[in-house]
């Protein structure tokens, strides 16, 4: 079945910093792959996506590049504010259906 | 604005009582989804319908029911054979191959 493995928490960082979140996953065929953003008390977002090998998808400052070879979609940002500090959630959807796969989700701080 | 409505945002039930969570969304989608989130684990599914009066079970259905008589509707029933019932539920639905959350409910054990 469909897996996905990511960057165990808590990461902490300095404002300014650079961020990097691994994900990694299993699937048969092509899925499509998303980051989503949960901030405090609140449902998820779409942070950004990729239906297909060596797409990037970015949005507000992240990127994630569709890596078929290593199976990955790692999430990065140059300077990371404050306002980025929550969970953050790599998935994917494969199959027909609309079904997604999620990670576990990796909390996110970032210190002033 | 079109979106996606949980209500209660905090709901507490008693022992042996059936709670039902509101999920209502105004963006004219077919599929819609529930998940559980526990502290650590990420998302789970727990039932989704891809149309109206039809549902299927997901990876820990067991002690919840769902009906979906509206499309704009889609309730989650924790019953008293859930016995851990204390956890973060999200309703979910999905346009464009995109899902989008509610801002979930907060349900705990009295």
């Amino acid at each position: 079945g469909n897996s996905v493995t990511q960057m165990e928490g808590p990461v902490t960082l300095s404002e300014e910093a650079f961020l990097t979140i691994n994900c990694t996953y299993t699937a048969t065929g092509y899925p499509s792959l998303f980051w989503y953003v949960q901030y405090p008390g609140e449902g998820l977002q779409l942070l950004l996506k990729a239906t297909k090998a060596d797409d990037k998808g970015s949005n507000k400052g992240f990127e994630a590049t569709y890596r078929k070879e290593t199976t990955s979609f790692h999430l990065e940002k140059g300077s990371v504010q404050v306002s980025d500090s929550a969970v953050y959630f790599c998935a994917l959807r494969g199959g027909s259906n609309y079904k997604l796969t999620f990670g576990k989700g990796t909390l996110l701080t970032v210190n002033p | 604005d079109g979106g996606i409505t949980q209500s209660p945002k905090y709901l507490f039930r008693k022992e042996g009582q059936n709670v039902t969570l509101s999920c209502e969304q105004n963006l004219n989608h077919d599929a819609m989804y529930w998940y559980r989130q526990d502290p650590g684990q990420g998302l789970r599914l727990i039932y989704y319908s891809q149309i109206v009066n039809d549902f299927q079970k997901g990876d820990i259905a067991e002690g919840y029911s769902v009906s979906r008589e509206k499309k704009e509707s889609f309730p989650l029933t924790v019953t008293s054979a859930q016995k851990n019932p204390t956890a973060f539920y999200l309703c979910a639905s999905v346009g464009g191959n995109i899902q989008y959350f509610g801002a979930g409910t907060r349900l705990s054990v009295l």
